[in-house]
C-alpha cells in the first residue's frame, strides 16, 4: 500500500470551529490532492497541490483552504466549519512529473459538523 | 464539464458469474482512465489504469477496455467470488489542456456477489 496517513480518522465538531485535516506521505510524490465523498454526488476534488507551496482549486473550493509546506505534508483547513462539509475527506497522491500512473488514496477522514 | 457515468447504479449477481460494469464520460479528451473498487467504510484500491493511448488492461480476473472516441469504458469480472462485493469506481483524468488537474468520478456501481 502506498504510504499515505491521514489524521485524524473520525472528527466530530460544532458549526463554526475551525477544522484541519492533515494528510501525510512517506513516497516523495510531488502531486497531492484533497477530495469529498458525499451520496449522491461521489468523490469530488476540492484543492490539489503539484508542489511545495503550490496549490490550486478545484471543483468544490469554496469554504476549503489548503497549505503545504513540506513535500510530505498536505493540510485542509475548515476556517469556519459548515454542516454542508459534513462528509468524508480523501488525500490522494501521484508521482512526480509522470501522470501515467495511477492516484494512490489514503483511508479518509470521517467528519462530522454538527 | 467532465461527467462520468456508471451503469447499473447497484448489481447483485450468483457466485460464479462473469460480469461486466460500464462507465461512460463525456469528453473524450482524457488522460487516462482508472479503476478502483471501495470497500464500505474504508479508502479507495486503484485496480486498473488504462491510458488514453490503450485499448486495454488486465489483471488476474480484472478486464478493463477503453474506447476514447467513444467516451465508455467497460470492467470485466471472471468468475465472481464473494470477495469481488464491493462498490467499484471509475475516474478521467483530464488531457493536458487546461483546468484542474485531478481525477472526476462517476458515482460507483455497487456490486453483490451471493454465496
Amino acid at each position: 500500500d502506498a504510504g499515505i496517513t491521514q489524521s485524524p480518522r473520525h472528527k466530530v465538531t460544532e458549526t463554526g470551529t475551525p477544522v484541519t485535516l492533515r494528510c501525510h506521505q512517506t513516497e516523495n510524490h510531488r502531486y497531492m490532492y484533497w477530495y469529498r465523498q458525499d451520496p449522491g454526488h461521489g468523490l469530488r476534488l476540492i484543492h490539489y497541490s503539484y508542489g511545495v507551496k503550490d496549490t490550486d482549486k478545484g471543483e468544490v473550493s469554496d469554504g476549503y483552504s489548503v497549505s503545504r509546506s513540506k513535500t510530505e505534508d498536505f493540510l485542509l483547513t475548515l476556517e469556519s466549519a459548515t454542516s454542508s462539509q459534513t462528509s468524508v475527506y480523501f488525500c490522494a497522491i501521484s508521482p512526480k512529473w509522470d501522470r501515467d500512473q495511477p492516484q494512490h488514496f489514503g483511508d479518509g477522514t470521517r467528519l462530522s459538523i454538527l | 464539464k467532465q461527467e462520468v457515468t456508471q451503469i447499473p447504479a447497484a448489481l447483485s449477481v450468483p457466485e460464479g458469474e462473469n460480469l461486466v460494469l460500464n462507465c461512460s464520460f463525456t469528453d473524450s479528451a482524457i488522460y487516462n482512465l482508472q479503476w478502483f473498487r471501495q470497500d464500505p467504510g474504508k479508502g479507495l484500491t486503484s485496480l486498473l489504469l488504462i491510458q488514453s493511448s490503450q485499448r486495454e488492461q488486465t489483471s488476474g480476473r480484472l478486464n478493463a477496455s477503453l474506447d476514447k472516441s467513444s467516451g465508455r469504458s467497460t470492467l470485466y469480472i471472471a468468475a465472481s467470488q464473494p470477495g469481488d462485493s464491493a462498490t467499484y469506481l471509475c475516474a478521467v483524468r483530464p488531457g493536458s489542456g487546461g483546468g484542474a488537474d485531478g481525477l472526476t468520478f462517476g458515482k460507483g456501481t455497487h456490486l453483490i456477489i451471493q454465496p
